[in-house]
């Protein structure tokens, strides 16, 4: 069974930083490409970024409100997801899901999602 | 951007009815199209992708359709656990977009 399972929120200030993790098990997680994806209280979903698996280059990719700010990373050796956020602002408060990208041909969907993590971006 | 417009933003409806919610991209994204509800508190799960294709374990009660930029998700008879707030979502292209939801509620 796969599980994911956020962990690091927390109330931090603004232009401060915090670094999620997501521990991942019940799939090959070297093999995976992951997302973070978050949650304004009360507001819809927003794609944050993405990272590519190792053999498949490890790249990243960002939503724009957050490029430059956030970084994604990933320890293999322990099935575990990085979302790196500096420059904390207001607008960054929300719950944080990791989610795993299962894809299709060309296309992709989010098969399995943590649990979320708050985080709360205040003075 | 790919902006992905859902409507309505909300309905209410009784258990039985059959219901319908549209999507609509700025632009084709082909049938790389994904549908997600989304429970109070809860993550989103997915029901739908590739636009049409239903899920492993989703009830048959729920179908996608439509490719280019019109998209429909279809509830044939609404039960008591689908009351839930549901996205659209787009994979043709980075960033990926979502739709601002459509809230099904209890009439």
């Amino acid at each position: 069974e796969v599980q994911l399972v956020e962990s690091g929120g927390g109330l931090i200030k603004p232009g401060g930083s915090l670094r999620l993790s997501c521990a991942a098990s019940g799939f090959t997680f070297t093999d995976a490409w992951m997302s973070w994806v978050r949650q304004a209280p009360g507001k819809g979903l927003e794609w944050v970024g993405r990272l590519r698996s190792k053999i498949d280059g490890g790249l990243t990719d960002y939503a724009a409100p957050v490029k430059g700010r956030f970084t994604i990373s990933r320890d293999d050796s322990k099935n575990t997801l990085f979302l790196q956020m500096h420059s904390l602002r207001p607008e960054d408060t929300a719950v944080y899901y990791c989610t795993t990208d299962h894809y299709y041909g060309s296309g992709s969907y989010w098969a399995s999602w943590g649990q979320g993590t708050l985080v709360t971006v205040s003075s | 951007d790919i902006q992905m417009t859902q409507s309505p933003s909300s309905l209410s409806a009784s258990v039985g009815d059959r219901v319908t919610i549209t999507c609509r991209a700025s632009e084709t994204i082909r049938t790389y199209l994904n549908w997600y509800q989304q429970k109070a508190g809860k993550a989103p799960k997915v029901l739908i992708y590739a636009a049409s294709s239903l899920q492993s374990g989703v009830p048959s009660r729920f179908s996608g359709s439509g490719s280019g930029t019109d998209f429909t998700l279809t509830i044939s008879s609404l039960q008591p656990e689908d009351f839930a707030t549901y996205y659209c979502q787009q994979s043709y292209s980075i960033p990926r977009t979502f739709g601002q939801g459509t809230k099904v509620e209890i009439k």
